[in-house]
């Protein structure tokens, strides 16, 4: 069955205090690994995809990386701004015929000023 | 670019009555929804996939009568839960994708907090 496991269920760190979110994923054939950021009562915002492993992308403080078992998302220096549910998600080859995403159940970031 | 538009953002009703939400593409042209359920401290359950001018395609154990899916146009989707009840009280998040295949991002919608009393 495909899975995916997030951790640590929840972070906390001092502004400047840089760390590592991880995303263990099981799945018949990867298509793409997503990264989104879920502010409380939002919906997620897209930050990456990851299509195979030894790719890595970067958006400001955040990078993120992949290999055949999981994904890093890296936070460096992260400020108070950065508090949020990160969430990992993987799409999987079904057949091939769909795109549907495979969601775990986050990691909570709060930084502290 | 790439803004979906959920409506409305906060819903509070009877038990029997049945909701309607609306997902909207605001600039672009979504393919394929998404209709996901998220209780608290949770996963994104994915309750189906809808494709434009297509019957939706239900997950496991999801009632398709009880959650109407309604696909029209290239921007726009409804989900209707019929005759509510307590127990489908919970945060309903849509998506929308470009693609109906292959590997681009879903965009999601702020969700609607649907409180059934």
């Amino acid at each position: 069955e495909d899975q995916v496991t997030q951790s640590p269920e929840a972070l906390r760190l001092q502004e400047g205090e840089s760390s590592s979110l991880n995303c263990s994923y099981t799945v018949s054939g990867l298509r793409g690994l997503f990264w989104y950021r879920q502010d409380p009562g939002k919906g997620p915002e897209f930050l990456f995809t990851l299509y195979s492993a030894g790719e890595e992308k970067e958006k400001e403080r955040l990078k993120a990386t992949l290999t055949k078992k999981e994904s890093f998302l890296h936070i460096t220096a992260p400020k108070p701004e950065d508090s949020a549910t990160y969430l990992c998600a993987v799409q999987a080859l079904y057949g091939g015929a769909t795109n549907k995403l495979i969601f775990g159940t986050g990691t909570l970031l709060a930084v502290q000023p | 670019g790439a803004v979906v538009s959920q409506h409305p953002s906060r819903v509070i009703c009877k038990s029997g009555t049945s909701v309607k939400i609306e997902c909207r593409s605001l600039d672009f042209q979504a393919t394929t929804m998404f209709w996901y359920r998220q209780f608290p401290k949770q996963s994104l359950m994915l309750m189906a996939t809808s494709n434009e001018g297509s019957k939706a395609t239900y997950e496991q154990g999801v009632e398709k009568d009880k959650f109407l899916i309604n696909h029209a146009s290239l921007t726009l989707s409804t989900l209707t839960v019929t005759s509510a009840h307590p127990e489908d009280s919970s945060f309903y998040i849509c998506s929308a994708s470009r693609s109906r295949r292959g590997n681009q991002p879903q965009h999601f919608g702020d969700g609607t907090r649907l409180s059934i009393l």
